[in-house]
């Protein structure tokens, strides 16, 4: 089945720095999610994006759709220990049989050294 | 307002037991879902719903049964459980009208 490139897979940094991170697809989608997921705990909507080109921000978070449709990138400024979790980008299409179904990139896994 | 919630939290199975995990939500959400996620991987979907009575296969349907009898409930059934099948389940609802999914807290199955 499909699924969503996402990059880096992990990544240690120091408390206070900026962090990036993206995802690509190969295909279209027409709306892009990113969730934070914490230890034990089921993912939570971070930023939603419904436009290409749209630039979003959720407090220390920035998400950008894409011009291509085919990318989205979340950026946290200012990285504080409880920013440590796995993020999900999630491209969702509004047409076909299975509209409205999320796909699921493998995670980004931060850790912020104290 | 408890959103999704999702029981067991934890359950270990031997090969071949069924088992089903219960999945309810508070919001009147007519799209409900289930997932699962292995080790360093994203969700699967395994099944959907987008009302009672309506339910489609995901990406990973096999080895698994659903049934939408009510809005609120949306159980997934293992009949014959395998080693495969040991992972972390995560049930979801949403609007019809909005893009967001509501995630429980997730079910650990272990199949010995």
């Amino acid at each position: 089945g499909q699924q969503l490139n996402q990059s880096p897979q992990s990544m240690f940094i120091q408390e206070g720095e900026d962090v990036s991170m993206n995802c690509t697809s190969s295909s279209i989608f027409n709306t892009w999610l990113w969730y934070k997921q914490d230890p034990g705990e089921g993912p939570v909507l971070l930023i939603a994006l419904y436009k290409a080109g749209e630039l979003t921000s959720n407090g220390r978070l920035t998400a950008q759709f894409g011009i291509t449709r085919k990318d989205s990138f979340l950026n946290i400024s200012a990285s504080i220990p409880s920013d440590v979790g796995i993020y999900f980008c999630a491209g969702q299409r509004n047409y076909g049989g299975s509209q409205g179904n999320l796909i699921f990139g493998k995670g980004t896994k931060l850790s912020v050294k104290p | 307002n408890a959103g999704v919630t999702q029981t067991p939290k934890f359950r270990i199975l031997k090969i071949g037991q069924s088992m089903t995990l219960q999945c309810t939500q508070d919001m009147n959400h007519n799209y409900m879902y289930w997932y699962r996620q292995d080790p360093g991987m994203g969700l699967k979907l395994i099944y959907y719903s987008v009302g009672a009575g309506i339910t489609d296969k995901g990406e990973v349907p096999n080895g698994y049964n659903v049934s939408r009898s009510t809005t609120e409930d949306f159980p997934l059934r293992l009949e014959l459980a395998a080693p495969s099948q040991t992972s972390v389940y995560f049930c979801a609802s949403r609007k019809d009208s909005t893009d967001t999914q509501y995630f429980g807290p997730g079910t650990r199955l272990t199949v010995l």
